[in-house]
């Protein structure tokens, strides 16, 4: 089993739709969380990061953590085209390493 | 603006070849990483370093080899030992190991013949 599960989609939505996320995870030390975008041929970029339970917004985006559930989501409103890319949960216990989702592929239908 | 700079974007070589990927950053991170990012699969760690002249194994190290002379420089040598070398390499560097947000430079993609 890995340890950050992530479905890759591909998820379909049309323009102004929400668009929901999510990962699961087993280790229940992790309480560092984080979403990260990228598009093709490029590198991750940083969307949200969270620590502990609870929600976080930030313009059109919402990160939620749920540890007892070991479970996380990131909402996207009124989404555009441009949101169309690849969204990586993340997470780490605060030692060295980051445990990556394998990544969820979305399209926004214009 | 600060940032990764990874170069080159596209690195072609041959099979039994070393190739070394470059990774610069201006944002006066402590720590820098070495991912590898392959279809289908989450990010692996190969490398990373908290400090200058220091540096250590991730999960994946099997193939590569750094250096870290600089605090703004990382590279990445893949030597022929390196069994699937065809990948996209992401750099990335953060404040601190542990709990500060990594930040990623846009990738060298080498395809090994």
């Amino acid at each position: 089993q890995k340890e950050v599960e992530q479905d890759p989609g591909p998820l379909s939505v049309p323009e102004g739709a929400i668009v929901s996320l999510n990962c699961t995870y087993s280790n229940s030390a992790f309480q560092y969380f984080m979403w990260y975008r990228q598009y093709s041929r490029k590198g991750p970029e940083l969307l949200m990061y969270t620590y502990s339970s609870g929600n976080k917004e930030d313009g059109r985006f919402t990160a939620q953590v749920d540890k007892s559930s070991k479970y996380i989501s990131l909402f996207i409103r009124d989404s555009q085209p441009s949101d169309s890319a690849t969204y990586l949960c993340a997470m780490t216990d605060g030692d060295y390493k980051l445990s990556f989702g394998a990544g969820t592929t979305v399209t926004v239908r214009a | 603006d600060g940032g990764i700079t990874q170069s080159p974007k596209y690195l072609f070589r041959k099979e039994g070849q070393n190739v070394t990927l470059s990774c610069e950053q201006n944002l006066n991170h402590d720590a820098m990483y070495w991912y590898r990012q392959d279809p289908g699969q989450g990010l692996r760690l190969i490398y990373y370093s908290q400090i200058v002249n220091d540096f250590q194994k991730g999960d994946i190290a099997e193939g590569y080899s750094v250096s870290r002379e600089k605090k703004e420089s990382f590279p990445l040598t893949v030597t022929s030992a390196q069994k699937n070398p065809t990948a996209f390499y992401l750099c990335a560097s953060s404040w601190r190991i542990g709990d500060s947000p990594l930040h990623f430079g846009n990738g060298t993609r080498l395809t090994v013949t």
